[in-house]
């Protein structure tokens, strides 16, 4: 069974720009979890999905938002970038809601 | 939201020793996992645990609810466990939050 994958591995905005972020859940889950790793604030909750229905979010600012599919695809997206969103930005799935989660190995985003 | 805790932050360890991480956190938690992070920054799950014991190999996890902590226990560490391990739990308002992490380094 293929993993969780994440595209693309690596990534180079400038500020100012928009960034879509994918990600494949492994086949047959049903959720579909956002996080953002840095070495100030290490790591932080985004957003959730749930066959296709947002179930939590984390506080980040509404620049950030996301959605997923009917077959649990999921994107976000980062409108009007800052320096600050320089990150690894990791999806998770998991089967259902508040279950073991499995990691995709990430996007690496730099804004310059 | 839930604060979590983990400590040691950092732990050199020689091969073959066992060690033991630490998890606590402030308020009842809906679920727990144990992940660890490798120097290519895959974050492997090793436990979901929100309460009780399991074992896995030379690892295994102890995670007593109502005193608000989880123990993780790396035995005959191997220098393939080095990496950075992440205790995380799901609040009451289902939202997870990760701790810290302890930086663990084995050396041959």
């Amino acid at each position: 069974k293929a993993g969780v994958t994440q595209t693309p591995r690596y990534l180079i905005k400038t500020r100012g720009q928009q960034v879509t972020l994918s990600c494949s859940p492994i086949s047959g889950h049903r959720s579909v979890s956002w996080y953002q790793q840095t070495p100030g604030q290490g790591l932080q909750f985004l957003f959730e999905y749930f066959s296709e229905t947002q179930r939590n979010k984390g506080n980040f600012p509404g620049r950030f938002s996301g959605r997923q599919f009917s077959n649990s695809r999921s994107e976000m997206n980062v409108s009007t970038l800052e320096l600050g969103d320089s990150a690894l930005y990791l999806c998770a799935s998991s089967q259902g809601f508040n279950e073991k989660l499995f990691f995709g190995s990430g996007t690496q985003l730099s804004v310059l | 939201g839930i604060q979590v805790e983990q400590s040691p932050p950092d732990l050199i360890l020689q091969e073959g020793a066992n060690s033991t991480l630490r998890c606590n956190f402030s308020d009842s938690v809906n679920n727990l996992q144990w992940f660890h992070q490798n120097p290519w920054g895959q974050l492997i799950n090793l436990f979901y645990i929100p309460s009780g014991t399991k074992q896995n190999g030379r690892l295994s996890a102890t995670t007593v609810a109502t005193e608000r902590y989880s123990l993780l226990y790396i035995s005959s560490s191997q220098t393939t466990d080095s990496g950075v391990y992440f205790c995380a739990v799901r609040g009451r308002d289902y939202k997870l939050s990760f701790g810290a992490g302890t930086t663990v380094t084995v050396r041959a």
